[in-house]
């Protein structure tokens, strides 16, 4: 498949640790917070959203922190599995308008 | 249930031609946006289309339109090819209820311009 992006952060974990992935995003208007996963060769997928009211939210294996101080983002993976490697995009927009995405940061899994 | 999907799945243009890129949402969506991404970097928005209608424009020449058919189902258009319009176009679709914001994306066309 094709490449995503060659010349990504990468971050790698071995099998079973857990994966923190950080994201600093510009726009003080954003209320709106989303994670993706984008593997080779296919169209970014979903993961876990958050609006600005929550400071957590928490997924099957994934949580997302949102500090609107230091407008930093993060998501954390438990237990990181093969499939979990990929490259992983957040994304910022005001609520129901269209998103813009972070650089993203390859998550490579170490067996 | 059959997910977003686009056509074609990779293409190469010469610089100065047109390209038409078509996407077909989930059934249901009515909201259907266009990215591109440029190798290496996160995706860019072009346009959202709702209910035939554009909804979102991004910061991209006028070389970029698009429209979205009764069906929901859209189009997007670039004239005029530039080396730098190299990229994975991707097409996301959406309920966009107010319930959510969760958008779909397709697999992408990788179109490559020489």
């Amino acid at each position: 498949g094709e490449s995503v992006g060659l010349h990504l952060p990468t971050l790698s974990v071995q099998e079973g640790d857990n994966s923190i992935i950080n994201c600093a995003y510009s726009n003080s208007a954003s209320d709106y917070f989303i994670w993706y996963k984008q593997e080779s060769g296919k169209g970014p997928q979903f993961i876990i959203d958050i609006r600005s009211n929550m400071d957590k939210r928490q997924g099957q294996r994934v949580t997302v922190l949102l500090n609107k101080t230091v407008k930093h983002l993060s998501l954390q993976i438990a237990a990181t599995q093969p499939g979990d490697s990929a490259v992983y995009f957040c994304a910022e927009g005001p609520y129901g308008q269209n998103f813009v995405f972070g650089p993203g940061t390859r998550l490579s899994v170490l067996p | 249930d059959a997910g977003v999907t686009q056509s074609p799945t990779h293409l190469i243009k010469t610089r100065g031609q047109h390209v038409t890129l078509r996407c077909s949402p989930i059934s249901g969506h009515k909201s259907v946006s266009w990215y591109q991404q440029v190798l290496g970097q996160g995706p860019q928005f072009i346009f959202q289309y709702y209910e035939k209608e554009e909804r979102g424009r991004g910061n991209f020449p006028d070389r970029f339109s698009a429209r979205q058919f009764p069906n929901y189902s859209s189009e997007l258009n670039v004239n005029a090819l530039l080396l730098g319009d190299s990229a994975l176009y991707l097409c996301a679709s959406s309920l966009r209820d107010g319930s959510s914001y969760e958008q779909y994306f397709g697999p992408g066309t990788r179109l490559t311009v020489t």
